[in-house]
């Protein structure tokens, strides 16, 4: 069995700020991978990030970067340089090899303050 | 651009009614699934499919079944509508093989049950 859990409800920072949202999992697979998705205000869930479980190297794009951390089993997402189009629902999926599907968190609302 | 298209994106229905959600999606994807999301409980998995005319049940499948008759298409059926269904409902697709491919969604349907 898979299982995320995101302990923030709801975070805020000001624009142009750095955040980090928090995202720890549990899962027996040993090949998997976990992502972040936003979710803005038009519904539309949008890939941000994806990480390999395989991979050391922690993944980055843009202004978004993981701290992959494989032996405590946490994946947290830090922003910087913060904007308003960040302002979104955030989750953490995993994916495991053998489940074959996506278990996802709660869910971190994330508002910009400008 | 890959697409998958809810029917709906907002629908009221009353009790008892038999309800039909429509997704489809352009990508030759293998793997569709439906979810249920809900404020601090995240999405929930209730039905997937790998293959045509194949089901799975999710984690929450009770009340709801599915069809997928044809690759492109994957319909949720709320046999008997009840007011604890209304909710946000998302569809998604990927493709397993070959290397994992993270899931696309749809833009959502909000259901209101009254």
């Amino acid at each position: 069995a898979q299982t995320v859990t995101q302990s923030q409800p709801e975070m805020s920072v000001q624009e142009a700020e750095t955040v980090t949202l928090s995202c720890t999992y549990d899962t027996s697979e040993s090949d998997y991978y976990l992502f972040w998705y936003k979710q803005p205000p038009s519904r539309q869930m949008i890939l941000v990030i994806r990480q390999e479980a395989y991979k050391q190297q922690n993944a980055t794009e843009n202004r978004f970067s993981v701290n992959f951390q494989k032996a405590a089993k946490s994946f947290s997402l830090k922003i910087s340089d913060s904007q308003l189009g960040d302002a979104a629902m955030y989750f953490c999926p995993i994916y495991g090899e053998g489940a074959q599907k996506l278990v996802f968190g709660q869910g971190t609302r994330l508002t910009i303050n400008p | 651009d890959v697409k998958v298209t809810q029917s709906s994106r907002y629908l009221v229905k009353r009790t008892g009614e038999k309800v039909f959600l429509e997704c489809v999606q352009d990508m030759d994807h293998e793997n569709m699934f439906w979810y249920r999301q809900d404020p601090g409980l995240g999405l929930r998995l209730i039905y997937f499919s790998y293959d045509v005319k194949m089901k799975e049940k999710g984690d929450i499948p009770e009340g709801y079944s599915v069809s997928r008759e044809k690759k492109e298409r994957f319909s949720l059926i709320l046999e008997s509508a009840s007011t604890n269904q209304t909710s946000m409902y998302l569809c998604a697709s990927d493709r397993p093989r070959g290397g994992y491919q993270p899931q696309h969604f749809g833009d959502g349907t909000r259901l209101s049950i009254l």
